[in-house]
């Protein structure tokens, strides 16, 4: 298993602003996922975070957008760029140890974002 | 592509009676099926998984689920449940294959009456 932080645990902005969310890992791990939870809704994967390479993302989802940054094996940040609205969701960050070949993931406490 | 169907979107029951969550999948690999547990304002917990073996599987806070191949189910039960155990389920499934993604259903609200 993997214990995972984030910061901030919770933020309200300014539409237009930026705001970049912190992802620490207590062991060194290859795989790291970003996921967005909309209200009310389930969990939607915007990009895999690899150290080493640059970040894959998924369908709808854009670097210019949501910028992530992975300088080594026990940290991430995902930035969330020109927010709206619509932006307002929990963010968490997920982990994928390694430990077993079965995909196993392990999540974070998320970061809950209010836009105004 | 892999899906995940919660067919009920809110369930209630009262505390000390029994449980369970549906949980239906399709996909054409074989599974890698997992249940977490997001209580309010919380990430996700693992609660349990199932790769392969025997197909009733056990987990934490006595939580178990049964994997039915013929019927691509795996459905969380648990015999008594307790206040605490009012949160939102999520079934999610992955594959064998490497770097698959975890796909999430839409999730189960739990509401628990005295």
């Amino acid at each position: 298993s993997a214990v995972i932080s984030q910061k901030p645990s919770r933020d309200i902005c300014q539409r237009g602003t930026s705001l970049t969310i912190q992802c620490q890992v207590d062991s060194q791990v290859t795989m790291m996922f970003w996921y967005r939870q909309q209200p009310g809704q389930s969990l939607t994967l915007i990009a895999t975070a690899n150290q080493g390479s640059e970040a894959t993302y998924e369908s709808g989802f854009v670097i210019d957008k949501f910028p992530i940054s992975r300088p080594n094996l026990t940290f991430s940040t995902l930035t969330v760029s020109n927010m709206s609205p619509e932006d307002s969701s929990i963010y968490l960050c997920s982990v994928d140890p390694g430990e077993s070949p079965y995909n196993e993931q392990f999540f974070g406490p998320g970061t809950r974002l209010t836009v105004l | 592509a892999q899906s995940v169907t919660q067919p009920d979107i809110h369930i209630t029951v009262s505390e000390g009676a029994s449980l369970e969550l549906r949980c239906n999948y399709s996909y054409g690999a074989t599974p890698y099926l997992f249940w977490y547990v997001q209580s309010p304002g919380q990430g996700l917990q693992l609660l349990l998984k199932y790769f392969s073996g025997d197909t009733l599987v056990q987990g934490i806070k006595g939580f178990e689920a049964e994997f039915k191949r013929s019927q691509s189910s795996f459905n969380l039960r648990k015999p008594s449940v307790h206040w605490s155990d009012a949160a939102e389920y999520f079934c999610a499934v992955t594959s064998n294959f490497g770097n698959e993604k975890l796909t999430f259903g839409t999730g189960t609200r739990l509401t628990i009456i005295p």
